[in-house]
């Protein structure tokens, strides 16, 4: 079976610019979260989407957006790239938001901005 | 807020040996879920160990366990016999029960654990 998969693996922008992360959620699993890894830390909670709804959201600020399809895949948006926003975008899927139902996480999208 | 707290930037220990990673947490909830992550330099989050906070019994996975101190606000991690493979990233994380998970995870800065041959 499939994992959670994400496209790109890797890309490179420029300060200013905007960009769109794609992630695919585990067949049947309908919650997709996003989490932000700045190079030697955790990651951190950007969004939860269920059922296409945003249920939770990070201290991130409002260039950062998403939305989830009635497939439940999921789009993450940054606009207007700063150089802070580089850092490994992971996307994670469970069933369902219920707390402490098991997180499984994607490989990531490498975001280097320049 | 909660926070989460892994004070061992760095460890290492011979293959076969046993090692403990540390980690404390802060919250005023009293229900929540406790996570030990593994992040190899693959860089995919894998779980290791899941806890909940009204469980008094300690978890375990095979050779991975944890010791669990509600009342310390602490949540180690226990490898036995460890191996070669075991090399990687150790994340702790925290969930709160309360709003059905919708504040997401809040992970510690981690631990990188080596394993020597």
């Amino acid at each position: 079976d499939a994992g959670v998969t994400q496209s790109p693996t890797h890309l490179i922008k420029t300060r200013g610019q905007h960009v769109t992360l794609r992630c695919s959620p585990i067949s049947g699993h309908k919650s997709v979260s996003w989490y932000q890894q700045v190079l030697g830390q955790g990651p951190q909670f950007i969004f939860q989407y269920y059922e296409k709804e945003e249920r939770g959201r990070g201290n991130f600020p409002d260039r950062f957006s998403a939305r989830q399809f009635p497939n439940y895949s999921s789009e993450l948006n940054v606009n207007a790239l700063l150089l802070g926003d580089s850092a490994l975008y992971l996307c994670a899927s469970s069933s369902d938001p219920t707390s402490g139902n098991t997180i499984y996480f994607g490989e990531g999208s490498w975001l280097t901005v320049v | 807020a909660q926070t989460v707290t892994q004070s061992q930037p760095e460890m290492s220990v011979q293959e076969a040996e046993t090692v403990t990673l540390s980690c404390t947490y802060d919250t005023s909830e009293n229900n929540y879920y406790l996570f030990w992550y593994k992040q190899p330099p693959s860089r995919q989050m894998i779980l290791v160990i899941r806890q909940e906070a009204y469980k008094q019994q300690n978890a375990t996975e095979n050779r991975f366990s944890v010791n669990f101190q509600k009342a310390a606000k602490s949540f180690s991690l226990k490898i036995s016999d460890s191996q070669l493979g075991d090399t990687a990233m150790y994340f702790c994380a925290f969930m709160t029960d309360s709003g059905g998970g919708a504040d997401g995870l809040t992970f510690g800065k981690g631990t990188h654990l080596i394993i020597q041959p």
